[in-house]
């Protein structure tokens, strides 16, 4: 079964500097998509950045980027140039694609402050 | 154009009420996934519809639990006689097609009391 660990149940930056939210998931497929989800005290979650599991780049999304670490099923954020709208619960998922059904596996999530 | 709605937004209901949550989806989206949130917790799959044809409900917790997407456009998701422990969000989700990307809703906060 596909499991996914956030092992930081709390996380705080200061704005303007950097942060790493860790995640770690397991998985026996070899083709798969990893997500960073950002969901806001308003609930509505936000989907932050995307990995396939093919491509060996990281990929990058403005001040978000991921370290995504395949042999070791570690997939984690970095976010730079903190800003006080950064402060969400952030989520770390995995898609799992079985026969007919495809669901979103989500971590516990990590609460993420930002000081000014 | 417009996101995934949800209704209501916030629902207070004594154990053993029937309750009923709608998802809008954005339009012409083909896939709608239900997810429940308990407080402190990261998202859990219910069901999936692709279409009007639930493909997989594996996640419904009991037989109190039922979603319906008859159209293939909004669904509800309908838990029978309600228990403190169904207190939750439930996120509604669609995407474009199969294996695309999750757009979430607001999410509806169920209170049993």
């Amino acid at each position: 079964a596909q499991t996914v660990t956030q092992s930081q149940p709390e996380m705080s930056v200061q704005e303007a500097e950097t942060v790493t939210l860790s995640c770690t998931y397991d998985t026996s497929e070899s083709d798969y998509y990893l997500f960073w989800y950002k969901q806001p005290p308003s609930r509505q979650m936000i989907l932050v950045i995307r990995q396939e599991a093919y491509k060996q780049q990281n990929a990058t999304e403005n001040r978000f980027s991921v370290n995504f670490q395949k042999a070791a099923k570690s997939f984690s954020l970095k976010i730079s140039d903190s800003q006080l709208g950064d402060a969400a619960m952030y989520f770390c998922a995995y898609r799992r694609i079985q026969g007919g059904s495809e669901k979103l596996v989500f971590g516990k999530g990590t609460k993420l402050t930002v000081n000014p | 154009g417009a996101g995934v709605s949800q209704s209501p937004r916030y629902k207070v209901a004594k154990r053993g009420q029937d309750v009923a949550l709608r998802c809008d989806p954005i339009s012409g989206h083909v896939s709608l996934f239900w997810y429940q949130q308990a407080l402190g917790q990261g998202p859990e799959f219910l069901t999936y519809f692709q279409n009007e044809a639930q493909l997989d409900k594996s996640g419904l917790p009991s037989d109190r639990f039922f979603a319906e997407r008859p159209e293939g456009s909004v669904s509800t998701l309908k838990i029978q006689r309600t228990q403190q422990e169904d207190s939750a969000v439930y996120l509604c989700a669609s995407s474009s097609h199969r294996a695309a990307e999750q757009y979430f809703g607001p999410g509806t906060r169920l209170t049993v009391t």
